[in-house]
């Protein structure tokens, strides 16, 4: 079955660590989304990507960082620079052309330690 | 500056009633609206899009609707069930958008007594 899947489920960082979220999908998407969730707010936009090699800052980059080597593949990596990361983080994809729905891994709730 | 509210209370409601939720916005003129089902520690799973010339949608016991002139979406579950609880959240897109990106409300969430 084709999907997206994030690695981990659950995650802890420590204090000065950065950590990698992993996203997967099998789906033959071009764009890609990272999005932060925290409790009674919407999802928030930190990075996408439209095309391997390429990816665009969203709302909320500072202190994140991705790469898109390969299309299948857009990991997140949660820097030190990053002062409030604890949240559920999801990451999504959509084929690039107008209105197109967006379909989500399960996310990865990070926490502090 | 854009922004987008969906009612923040939780909405309870008898099984078997019609569920309705709001999604109102401001500064935007999108050119489509999606909603998305989430239950707890899963992501959101696509539920209907309406493109802004399109009053009216729906899907077996869902409808939306979709008024660009009251900037506001309705989301409207029919003969509801308690597996229809949920965090639903409805989400916009722009005219210039090429980008597939999505701008969420914060969601409502729905729960459906038996």
């Amino acid at each position: 079955d084709g999907g997206i899947t994030q690695s981990p489920k659950y995650l802890f960082r420590k204090e000065g660590q950065n950590v990698t979220l992993s996203c997967e999908q099998n789906l033959n998407h071009d764009a890609m989304y990272w999005y932060r969730q925290d409790p009674g707010q919407g999802l928030r936009l930190i990075y996408y990507s439209q095309i391997v090699n390429d990816f665009q800052k969203g709302d909320i980059a500072e202190g994140y960082s991705v790469s898109r080597e390969k299309k299948e593949s857009f990991p997140l990596t949660v820097t030190s620079a990053q002062k409030n990361p604890t949240a559920f983080y999801l990451c999504a994809s959509s084929i690039l052309t107008g209105n197109q729905p967006q379909h989500f891994g399960d996310g990865t709730r990070l926490s502090i330690l | 500056s854009q922004k987008i509210e969906q009612n923040s209370e939780a909405l309870n409601i008898q099984e078997g009633k019609t569920a309705t939720l709001t999604c109102n916005y401001t500064n935007y003129s999108p050119a489509y609206l999606q909603w998305y089902r989430q239950d707890p520690g899963r992501g959101p799973v696509f539920l209907l899009l309406i493109r802004e010339n399109e009053k009216e949608k729906r899907k077996e016991r869902l409808k939306v609707t979709f008024d660009t002139t009251l900037k506001q979406s309705l989301f409207h579950i029919t003969a509801s069930q308690p597996a229809d609880s949920a965090t639903y959240l409805c989400a916009l897109a722009g005219v210039a958008s090429n980008t597939g990106k999505l701008i969420f409300g914060q969601g409502t969430t729905l729960q459906v007594k038996p």
